[in-house]
């Protein structure tokens, strides 16, 4: 257990529905990621928070996907109307410089 | 943009017998980090190289740093079944972007 939590650990939803996902940093880490990894590839950058700020979004991140960081503390990633495409297991990370630690991830199955 | 390609992309091994994978960027990095996931689980650090030709060992396991800080290594000697798991490297661009570029991984299965 690396300190940093996320919820729901499962979600199952239905194509064109919203879905947002929560990430817990661990409390004194000033930076936070949110990664997607389908099956067999690395963990892919989605964007990444210093702060309450948002300073790096992934180009392939369309805009469906909006994520939060209020009081720079806890994360939300919503993505609205899921697509099949977007069924991959969603990971955040939180690192006080350079080494990052992650959550156990959320599976988001799109049916 | 930032490419970083990790080979061989599957590896099974027999206990005891020693393992490698190696990790190539596109671009120059700042530094590289090595991650290890276990089947079902998250990725977990395992170590950050920074300097050029840089050389470090944990236990069993050494990693490089290339001297073009584009390149890096992770070895295993004599392989056990806790190695099992895929290992990933992560460069961080020279700019300080402060992102990791993931490698797609080599996934280690041990035959004991």
């Amino acid at each position: 257990d690396t300190g940093v939590s996320q919820d729901p650990r499962h979600k199952i939803t239905k194509r064109g529905q919203n879905v947002t996902f929560r990430c817990d940093p661990i409390s004194e880490h000033n930076r936070l990621y949110w990664y997607r990894q389908t099956l067999g590839q690395g963990p892919e950058f989605l964007t990444y928070f210093q702060n309450e700020a948002q300073l790096e979004k992934s180009r392939l991140l369309s805009d469906r996907f909006s994520a939060e960081r209020p009081k720079g503390s806890f994360s939300t990633l919503e993505i609205q109307r899921t697509e099949q495409g977007d069924s991959a297991m969603y990971l955040c990370a939180s690192s006080p410089q350079r080494r990052q630690y992650f959550g156990p991830g959320t599976r988001l199955t799109v049916l | 943009g930032q490419q970083v390609m990790q080979i061989p992309q599957y590896q099974h091994v027999q206990e005891g017998e020693d393992f490698t994978t190696y990790c190539n960027s596109s671009t120059t990095l700042s530094n590289i980090q090595w991650y290890k996931q276990r089947p079902g689980g998250h990725p977990v650090f395992l170590i950050q190289l920074v300097k050029s030709g840089e050389v470090k060992k944990q236990k069993r396991l050494t990693f490089q740093f290339g001297e073009a800080k584009k390149n890096s290594s992770l070895h295993i000697t004599a392989t056990q079944t806790t190695d099992v798991g895929t290992y990933f490297c992560a460069g961080e661009r020279a700019e300080g972007a402060q992102k990791l570029v993931f490698g797609q991984g080599t996934r280690l299965t041990i035959n004991p």
